[in-house]
């Protein structure tokens, strides 16, 4: 079973421009994740958000967290072509150890 | 450097014919994970160990089998049984406590021919 579901699918920009993706899920959390992958290597680990936060920055991202709307969204500040690739949520539910991913955001941004 | 290894970055297989990732880490990290992706698509989860000797079934276990013998070791075995086993396949361990970020291998990619 996939937990998050993000939206869009896919996602082109212009450099310098902000991307938003966003991700639903169906059951308790402790955390959610997101992730990156380019294509055809692995994930890598972006940022973390707490079932007790609401909103987290790193660098150009920002992560918010509505566990009353079971959802969150991922804002990449001023790309660059440099952050095309595919973006995963992943959940933790409250159980802990299972880390369940959504189907991603390709997002492509052209220079 | 610490890390998870994968090997083989990519496999051929012929149809009936068992075939073992190989997942390695030495991050001295307790939990590890085996995700397949298939192509355009989020990862899903085949088997999980939380510790050396222990190992459940995740959400698409049929046709796959591993063992957890090493703390530093958790290989993945698509036998004969898995239906469609092409795909992209993703190892992952993480670190004490049971939530946090994982981190991935490389990924080992698997063409039955």
């Amino acid at each position: 079973s996939q937990q998050g579901e993000e939206d869009p699918q896919a996602l082109s920009i212009q450099e310098g421009e902000n991307a938003t993706m966003n991700c639903s899920y169906k059951t308790s959390i402790n955390n959610l994740q997101w992730y990156r992958q380019n294509s055809g290597r692995g994930l890598v680990h972006l940022i973390l958000i707490r079932s007790n936060e609401r909103e987290k920055h790193s660098g150009r991202l920002r992560v918010t967290l509505d566990t009353s709307k079971k959802s969150s969204s991922l804002l990449i500040t001023a790309s660059r072509a440099a952050d095309t690739a595919s973006y995963f949520c992943a959940t933790e539910s409250t159980g802990g150890f299972k880390t369940i991913f959504g189907a991603g955001t390709r997002l492509f941004v052209k220079a | 450097d610490g890390g998870i290894t994968q090997s083989p970055k990519y496999l051929f297989r012929k149809e009936g014919q068992n075939v073992t990732l190989s997942c390695e880490q030495n991050l001295n990290h307790d939990a590890m994970y085996w995700y397949r992706q298939d192509p355009g698509q989020g990862l899903r989860l085949i088997y999980y160990s939380q510790i050396v000797n222990d190992f459940q079934k995740g959400d698409i276990a049929e046709g796959y089998s591993v063992s957890r013998e090493k703390k530093e070791s958790f290989p993945l075995t698509v036998t004969s049984a898995q239906k469609n086993p092409t795909a992209f396949y993703l190892c992952a361990s993480r670190g004490q406590g049971v939530t946090g970020e994982l981190f991935f291998g490389e990924g080992s990619r698997l063409t039955v021919l």
